[in-house]
Order: C-alpha cells, then sequence, then structure tokens
C-alpha cells in the first residue's frame, strides 16, 4: 500500500475512554505530523516528528499524548477528552521537517472523532 | 487579523465555468504557496505547489501569486463535477517556519 494511512477512520467515545489513533506512512519520510481540522476553521498543528523525535508540540493539552516508534508509524492516544475534541484528526509526513526545509506535506484520510 | 484569509463559500457553478479561489495573507515572507483539494471524507491532497510570484499551469488549474498584493488564486477551467470538493491554501516562508492553512473554500460544480 502506498501513501499515508490512518486507522480508525471513525471513532465514537465517551469521555473517560482511552484509545488510539495510528498513521502509517509508506513514503520512506523522516517526519511525521498530527493535525486537527475542525469545521470551518484552519487545519492546526498539533504536534510534528523529524526522525522519531518530537520537534514541536504546538501547545496541545495532556490529554493527547503522541507516540512515533519508528519514522513510519506514528499514534496519538486519546483519554478524558472533551466534547469540543471532536473533530476530524489528519496525520501526514514529509521527507524532511516543513518547518525548516519548504518540502511538501502529504495527508491520510484522517480519523473522524466523535467525543459524547 | 488572520495571516491568511480564505472565503470559505459554499461557491456553487454550472458544469463547464470557470472557477476562481482566492487567498489573501499578511505575511511578507511567505515565499512557497500551495493549493489543496479535499474531498468529503478524504484528507487534503497537493494540487499545485509554487515559489514566489507568477503562474504555473497544470491541465485545468492555473495558480497565480501576487506577491505585491499578497494575494493567491487558483483557477479551473471547464469545471467538472469531480472538482466538487473544499480547496485549501497553504503558504510558507523562505526559511521554513509555520506552514499556514486558510480556512478552505467548499465548491460544488453542479452538471
Amino acid at each position: 500500500e502506498t501513501g499515508v494511512t490512518q486507522t480508525p477512520r471513525h471513532l465514537v467515545m465517551g469521555m473517560t475512554n482511552k484509545k488510539s489513533l495510528k498513521c502509517e506512512q509508506h513514503l520512506g519520510h523522516n517526519a511525521m505530523y498530527w493535525y486537527k481540522q475542525s469545521a470551518k476553521k484552519p487545519l492546526e498543528l498539533m504536534f510534528v516528528y523529524n526522525f522519531k523525535e518530537q520537534t514541536e508540540n504546538n501547545s496541545v493539552p495532556s490529554r493527547f499524548s503522541p507516540e512515533c516508534p519508528n519514522s513510519s508509524h506514528l499514534f496519538l492516544h486519546l483519554h478524558t477528552l472533551q466534547p469540543e475534541d471532536s473533530a476530524l484528526y489528519l496525520c501526514a509526513s514529509s521527507q524532511d521537517d516543513i518547518q525548516a526545509t519548504n518540502e511538501k506535506l502529504f495527508f491520510g484520510s484522517g480519523t473522524q472523532l466523535s467525543v459524547l | 487579523q488572520k495571516e491568511v484569509e480564505q472565503d470559505p463559500g459554499p461557491l456553487s457553478v454550472p458544469e463547464g465555468a470557470i472557477v476562481s479561489l482566492n487567498c489573501t495573507y499578511s505575511n511578507s515572507a511567505f515565499q512557497y504557496f500551495m493549493w489543496y483539494r479535499q474531498y468529503s471524507r478524504k484528507g487534503p491532497e497537493l494540487l499545485m505547489y509554487t515559489y514566489s510570484s507568477g503562474n504555473k499551469e497544470d491541465g485545468r488549474f492555473t495558480a497565480q501569486v501576487d506577491k505585491s498584493s499578497k494575494y493567491i488564486s487558483l483557477f479551473i477551467r471547464d469545471s467538472q463535477p469531480s472538482d466538487s470538493a473544499t480547496y485549501l491554501c497553504a503558504m510558507i516562508g523562505n526559511q521554513g517556519g509555520k506552514l499556514i492553512f486558510g480556512q478552505g473554500t467548499e465548491l460544488s460544480v453542479k452538471p
């Protein structure tokens, strides 16, 4: 499979649940990202990983916990979320960190998250 | 003032029309300009990538950058129902930095 793959595509969770989002990229890229997309709002950068090291945490609440075990995989662990966290969560990758190199960004299809 | 302004639409046009999508920005340091297309329930896909001022054409799509006016456009010729999607502009400076997105314009092309 090519590109950036995200699972699950849809997730409904209660405020006390713990769940994880998974992202895998098959592009041989070194940088991976989590973005949040809410209706009628610009994409919000959450986390950046470059060569497995976190290089950006954009003031994201601690109820979102990223994990990057290698350059191809990225996880977002979720716990005690709030209803306002309901959104489309997008994973992306680039050859190197776009914040240093102007690389092109490639997105997965996203996980549509609903918090009840 | 937002760094990037994009009219959210929705914009509805008949098939075959010429579509003009636009973004304005305030940061003169932006040098790289992108347009992403996002279909419903999908992630954004890179459509056009341009550097500095000028035009770039790819099939029915033309990206235009006017840095003096801090204004970028995406033109779609002979629009098709398959062009119905949300179009996001994005931009970044010459030394990298933050990639800033517009909020997206929802386009509907009616048969």
